[in-house]
């Protein structure tokens, strides 16, 4: 089964400073996609960032990019220069290529930005 | 560029009530999804479409859920009758493709009292 973990329900940052969630997934398969998804207020889901299992380099957009360690399994994103529009619930999922398949979603990391 | 249309935006209704659910996906998206989101179980994958056909019902959570899809760019989600324990933020995504990015919608929010 996949799962997918975010071990910090709750981070902090000062705006303009650099803040960085953890995720971590389990999967035997070796083709992937992962996604992270960030949650306002609001409720609308609006995708951040995504990495295809395959390619080794991390994927950036703009002030967010990502540590993916495929061997760990892991896939944090770094958010730069913190805004105080990034606050938000920041979600990891998980989805094997190959199958027209749902997503798994970890549980979720609220992140504040301090002014 | 109109993203993933759902209504109601919020609904509140008492129990034993019929809700429905309606998404309109973007356009030329082949793939369709009803997510639950709640604070227990966090987001979960109800049932998901593939050119109008449904795949996958597993997670739709008993008999008084139902979706259906009668073409391309409209889906529904029916609830009948309804329980509080139905209330929660239902999300409808759509993709393009396997491998494309899901795109959400900003989901419904229902209440059941």
């Amino acid at each position: 089964a996949q799962t997918v973990t975010q071990s910090q329900p709750e981070m902090s940052v000062q705006e303009a400073e650099t803040v960085t969630l953890s995720c971590t997934y389990d999967t035997s398969e070796s083709d992937y996609y992962l996604f992270w998804y960030k949650q306002p207020p609001s409720r609308q889901m609006i995708l951040v960032i995504r990495q295809e299992a395959y390619k080794q380099q991390n994927a950036t957009e703009n002030r967010f990019s990502v540590n993916f360690q495929k061997a760990a399994k892991s896939f944090s994103l770094k958010i730069s220069d913190s805004q105080l529009g990034d606050a938000a619930m920041y979600f990891c999922a998980y989805r094997i290529s190959y199958n027209n398949n749902d997503m798994r979603f970890g549980a979720g990391t609220r992140l504040t930005v301090k002014p | 560029d109109a993203g993933v249309i759902q209504s109601p935006r919020h609904e509140v209704t008492e129990m034993g009530q019929e809700v429905t659910l309606r998404c309109k996906p973007i356009s030329g998206h082949n793939s369709l999804f009803w997510y639950r989101q709640t604070m227990m179980r966090g987001l979960e994958l109800l049932i998901y479409f593939n050119n109008n056909v449904p795949i996958d019902d597993s997670g739709m959570p008993e008999d008084r859920f139902s979706a259906k899809m009668p073409n391309a760019s409209f889906s529904t989600l029916k609830i009948q009758p309804s329980e509080p324990r139905d209330s929660a933020v239902y999300f409808c995504a759509s993709r393009t493709g396997a491998g494309n990015t899901i795109y959400f919608g900003e989901g419904s929010w229902l209440t059941v009292v």
